[in-house]
């Protein structure tokens, strides 16, 4: 268990949808990483928050949105949901390491999302 | 940006044999190196990652090998269990940065 929380498990809807992923962090992580996994495209980075403020941004569509909330769990926003968003939702947590080289992300087990 | 090639995609080993995956990436800067298995069902797991100031790194049956001119990683593991299966992913962090750049995946079959 890597200490990485992430709901739900699995979520169907239809195209045109909204839905809200949730992920809790390790305790300590300040860092939160939202990743879209599809069979074809890997693991593609979202979208990174570090203390609640946005830090990187990726590959993300203008209809997905996230926030870090003060007791830093986050949430990712998926809007306007068409058919090829049907992927894997992952979120990572990694500590403070600043300049240390080394960013170890810890994932959780992810979110399956259909979109029908 | 980093780019990061992972091969093979599909690797069938017999229980016993060494498996070997191999990463490339394009960014000089990049200075952190994880691997990551994904068993069916479950997120990512961190087994092994390597600094750029090292050029080998060995745990029990894993280890991983660096060459910065080349810019080239490879993950070797040992004496395969069927325990092992799993996909494999590589991966690189962007111009020395927090963010990571992963590989495309290998999915490694040990057959009994």
């Amino acid at each position: 268990d890597s200490g990485v929380t992430q709901t739900p498990k699995h979520l169907i809807t239809a195209t045109g949808q909204r839905v809200t992923l949730r992920c809790s962090p390790r305790s300590g992580d300040l860092s939160v990483y939202w990743y879209q996994q599809s069979l074809d495209q890997g693991l593609q980075f979202l979208i990174q928050y570090y203390n609640g403020e946005e830090r990187a941004k990726g590959n993300i569509l203008e209809r997905f949105s996230a926030q870090q909330f003060p007791d830093l769990h986050s949430e990712l926003n998926l809007s306007s949901l068409e058919l090829g968003d049907s992927a894997l939702y992952f979120c990572a947590s990694s500590p403070l390491t600043f300049g240390t080289g080394k960013n170890i992300q810890y994932f959780g087990a992810g979110t399956r999302l259909s979109v029908l | 940006g980093e780019n990061v090639e992972q091969h093979p995609s599909t690797l069938s080993v017999q229980e016993g044999d060494s498996a070997v995956i191999k990463c490339t990436y394009s960014d000089s800067a990049s200075n952190y190196f994880p691997w990551y298995k994904q068993e069916l069902g479950k997120g990512p797991q961190l087994i092994i990652d390597i600094r750029s100031n090292v050029g080998e790194k060995k745990d029990q049956r894993i280890a991983v090998t660096l060459n910065k001119t080349a810019k080239h990683f490879s993950l070797h593991i040992t004496e395969t269990q069927p325990e092992d299966s799993a996909v494999y992913f590589c991966a690189a962090d962007q111009g020395g940065s927090e963010k990571l750049v992963f590989g495309k995946g290998t999915k490694l079959t040990v057959n009994p």
